[in-house]
């Protein structure tokens, strides 16, 4: 399994500024995934971020909100953009692997929105 | 719109006892996966399960997967303290995709 790890572990934001979450990966994956998982909840996912190619959203999540980048196969960032407390959340990357058809995650950014 | 249900949502036992946490869809799976996680840190996997009445053992731990490829049960024997944790349920609906859809979770507490 792939070694992932995000920066930033935590943070304490005011609302209407912007937080990039880095995650990075140990190996090449192809596919990249970024999850929100609000207090007491399950896993959403937000977007799927192949690298040479603009992110895939899902529905409810737009890229002006969360804007991606996946330079290479090895890192991608996720921005939260223009926050409310709405957006108070951990913040999971995930990385995929298609022979086992499963995902790994990262150990999650929590974001608290004052 | 593949939906997984996961059952119960809340648990709370003594050590000792067994438990049983349920994952089901509508829909066939292609694979099926658990995840636990404890407070500050991200899903672990613990099992991924891709044949029809496949039975797959982690020490105290027996997850199962349906013969229809439509539910998946994990049992945990005995349980302890530690195994307190949200239990997830994960599927892929369509084989050879990375792509997962997620239960609610199964939040687990097990009390000494």
């Amino acid at each position: 399994s792939a070694v992932i790890s995000q920066k930033p572990s935590r943070d304490i934001c005011q609302r209407g500024t912007s937080l990039t979450i880095q995650c990075q990966v140990d190996s090449q994956v192809t596919m990249m995934f970024w999850y929100r998982q609000q207090p007491g909840q399950s896993l959403t996912l937000i977007a799927t971020a192949n690298q040479g190619s603009e992110a895939t959203y899902e529905s409810g999540f737009v890229i002006d909100k969360f804007p991606i980048s996946r330079p290479n196969l090895t890192f991608s960032t996720l921005t939260v953009s223009n926050m409310s407390p709405e957006d108070s959340s951990i913040y999971l990357c995930s990385v995929g692997d298609q022979d086992a058809g499963t995902q790994y995650f990262g150990p999650g950014t929590r974001l608290l929105v004052l | 719109t593949q939906l997984l249900e996961q059952s119960p949502q809340f648990l709370s036992i003594q050590e000792g006892e067994n438990l049983t946490v349920y994952c089901n869809s509508s829909s066939v799976f292609s694979s099926l996966q658990w995840y636990r996680q404890e407070p500050g840190e991200g899903p672990v996997l613990l099992v991924t399960v891709v044949t029809g009445g496949e039975v797959k053992k982690l020490k105290r731990l027996t997850f199962q997967f349906g013969d229809a490829r439509k539910d998946s049960s994990l049992h945990i024997t005995a349980a302890q303290t530690g195994d307190t944790g949200l239990y997830l349920c994960a599927a892929s609906f369509q084989g050879g995709s990375e792509k997962l859809v997620f239960g609610k979770g199964t939040k687990l507490t097990v009390n000494p």
